[in-house]
């Protein structure tokens, strides 16, 4: 069965400093997707991006990175120059490329605060 | 394009009444799936549905849960004699389908058995 373990509880930052959650998974399979959800005070999960496990090459959007290493099974998700706005829970899920699967295995999430 | 919506945002209610909660999901999206979160923990998969027919349920969706949609658009979950452990946040998303599709999740209701 899949897991994804997202060890850091909380962090609790400066803003403007730079920080990473990191996520790793277990799977057996060799085709699934990769998942960050932002979840904010108001309860709805954010999609913030989406990666398949033949594509590890690392994506920048804005302030954010990721780090895909197939060889640590790791999704790692840096967040550059924090603000106070990105305080929230953030959620790493893996869902397998199996037919007819789609549920989305989630991280128990990070909480993160920015402290202006 | 609105995004998923679910009504009540929050329900309180007494051990062992029923609830009944809405989802509308996306227009023109044909998956709806429900999920579950507990304080401190991710969202757990309970359910989803391909357009009216309900395609897979998870072993946590107890004799006292049932899930419908329908007519293909929005769903409703209802729980029956409520229990305190019943107690979470339950979330629908919605896709075009398929594992490589994005769900986009609703604000939740959040659900209090006293």
């Amino acid at each position: 069965a899949q897991k994804v373990t997202q060890a850091q509880t909380e962090i609790s930052v400066v803003e403007k400093e730079d920080v990473t959650l990191d996520c790793v998974y277990e799977t057996r399979d060799t085709t699934y997707y990769l998942f960050w959800y932002k979840q904010p005070p108001s309860g709805e999960l954010v999609f913030l991006i989406r990666r398949n496990s033949f594509d590890e090459q690392n994506e920048i959007s804005g302030r954010y990175s990721w780090n895909f290493q197939k060889s640590t099974s790791s999704f790692n998700f840096t967040i550059t120059a924090s603000q106070v706005v990105d305080s929230a829970v953030y959620f790493c899920a893996l869902i397998l490329s199996n037919f007819g699967n789609e549920k989305l295995t989630f991280g128990t999430g990070t909480r993160l605060t920015i402290i202006p | 394009d609105t995004g998923v919506s679910q009504d009540p945002r929050h329900k309180i209610t007494k051990r062992g009444q029923n609830v009944t909660f809405r989802c509308d999901p996306i227009s023109e999206h044909n998956r709806l799936y429900w999920y579950r979160q507990t304080l401190g923990q991710g969202p757990e998969f309970l359910t989803y549905f391909q357009n009216e027919a309900q395609l897979e349920k998870s072993r946590l969706l107890s004799d006292r849960f049932s899930a419908e949609r329908p007519k293909g658009s929005f769903s409703t979950l209802e729980i029956q004699r409520t229990e305190q452990g019943d107690s979470a946040m339950y979330l629908c998303a919605s896709s075009t389908g398929g594992a490589k599709n994005i769900q986009y999740f609703g604000a939740g209701t959040r659900l209090s058995v006293l």
